[in-house]
């Protein structure tokens, strides 16, 4: 399938090494915020969320910290997987219910 | 798998040429939007309804764009006169209120 963001940052871990991806989002007034994990020539596949009261939130190897003051969400990703290669984007929500992305993120897993 | 389905999957059609998109949301959601990606970039909102009323219209969406959702289901995007800059992914995301927004896998449109 065809490639999603050719000219995205890249980031490139080791298979079971802990992930780091990072994003700034632009309107402090936005209250929700989704990562979500786009593979080759697929839609774009919820990983987790957050809402604005909240500084973390865990899922299964993943998870989600925002920081309001400096307008900043980051995903972890524990023991990388090859699997989870892919693109990813964070994505705001404010009033208007309509997701705002960020530059996506290409994440590379070797062995 | 009860997803998100979009049709047709890819769509390659001569400049000037008319195209119509389907999506069949997730069942019980009751909002459904459409987006558009281009290479390198991430979805950009063109337009969302909730039931059978659409709501809002990106400044992206050009009066050669309709969007449809006629009885509150599946809904279809017609692209009118299709010029070389509407190639991209047309990607179709359903979601309850208040609820992530769930994603198909976008039909393709490239233009000759």
């Amino acid at each position: 399938g065809e490639s999603v963001g050719l000219h995205l940052p890249t980031l490139s871990v080791q298979e079971g090494d802990n992930s780091i991806i990072n994003c700034a989002y632009s309107n402090s007034a936005s209250d929700y915020f989704i990562w979500y994990k786009q593979e080759s020539g697929k839609g774009p596949q919820f990983i987790i969320d957050i809402r604005s009261n909240m500084d973390k939130r865990q899922g299964q190897r993943v998870t989600v910290l925002l920081n309001k003051t400096v307008k900043h969400l980051s995903l972890q990703i524990a023991a990388t997987q090859p699997g989870d290669s892919a693109v990813y984007f964070c994505a705001e929500i404010n009033n208007t219910d309509k997701l705002i992305f960020g530059t996506g993120t290409r994440l590379q897993v070797f062995p | 798998d009860t997803g998100v389905s979009q049709n047709p999957r890819h769509k390659i059609t001569k400049r000037g040429q008319n195209v119509t998109f389907r999506c069949d949301p997730i069942s019980e959601h009751n909002r459904l939007y459409w987006y558009r990606q281009t290479l390198g970039q991430g979805p950009e909102f063109l337009t969302y309804f909730q039931n059978e009323a659409q709501l809002e219209k990106s400044r992206l969406l050009s009066d050669r764009f309709s969007a449809e959702r006629p009885k509150g289901s599946f809904s279809t995007l017609e692209i009118q006169r299709t010029e070389q800059g509407d190639s991209a992914m047309y990607l179709c995301a359903s979601s309850f209120e208040g609820q992530p927004q769930h994603f198909g896998d976008g039909t393709r449109l490239s233009i000759l």
